[in-house]
């Protein structure tokens, strides 16, 4: 059964802090990975990762792939209280048009 | 370019009744697709409409429904509803669809079911 999994389910820290988000999968034929950041409704894009090893970058956030442990971590250094939100992780499924999406990490940054 | 917009914002209704929500898609974007958030869950597929054909269904039961308009628009009906209904309903548009790549989220319609 194809599947996304994202732990932790939920965190906290402190501004100031790094933090790693974890999202396995198990999907056929595995095409690109992509994480969002929902903070009040609508999720907004992060990343799109298709190669292993290569990282991808932006401001403070990074994310990077391994296809061969099945997993991806995003990162996020020096947080912010602007931070908070809830980190999604999607994969699509190569047989249709469909994103199958984890639970999500809530990450709370506290002052 | 405007992004994606869902009426309505908010909507109260009673078991046994039936709402249609809409969403409007990025100009040029062909595809939308809809997804049920709930608390502690992650987003669940609905369908997704590429030019006004429904390409895929999630598991959802046959009182969840939906179109898409020549104009890219595109409308979920659920009839029949349920408490467990009570959810966050997103809509999503893209160029060519999930697969692809990123898309492009509405604000959402906040449902609750009494």
């Amino acid at each position: 059964e194809d599947k996304v999994v994202q732990s932790p389910l939920s965190l906290v820290v402190h501004e100031g802090d790094t933090v790693t988000l974890n999202c396995s999968y198990e999907v056929t034929n595995f095409r690109s990975l992509l994480w969002y950041k929902q903070e009040k409704k609508a999720p907004t894009f992060l990343f799109m990762l298709t190669s292993s090893g290569i990282e991808k970058k932006s401001g403070r956030l990074s994310s990077i792939l391994d296809k061969k442990e099945l997993f991806s971590i995003l990162n996020i250094t020096a947080t912010q209280t602007g931070d908070s939100a809830i980190y999604l992780c999607a994969v699509p499924l190569d047989s249709n048009y469909q994103l199958i999406w984890g639970a999500g990490t809530k990450l709370i940054i506290k002052p | 370019k405007a992004g994606v917009t869902q009426t309505p914002r908010y909507l109260i209704k009673t078991r046994g009744q039936q709402v249609t929500l809409s969403c409007s898609p990025i100009s040029g974007h062909r595809s939308v697709s809809w997804y049920q958030q709930t608390p502690g869950q992650g987003l669940q597929f609905l369908f997704e409409y590429f030019s006004e054909t429904q390409r895929n269904k999630g598991n959802f039961p046959g009182r969840f429904s939906g179109r898409q308009f020549s104009n890219s628009r595109s409308e979920m009906n659920v009839s029949t509803l349920e408490l467990g209904d009570s959810a966050l309903y997103l809509c999503a548009s893209s160029t060519l669809g999930g697969v692809t790549g990123e898309q492009y989220f509405g604000p959402g319609t906040r449902l609750t079911v009494t």
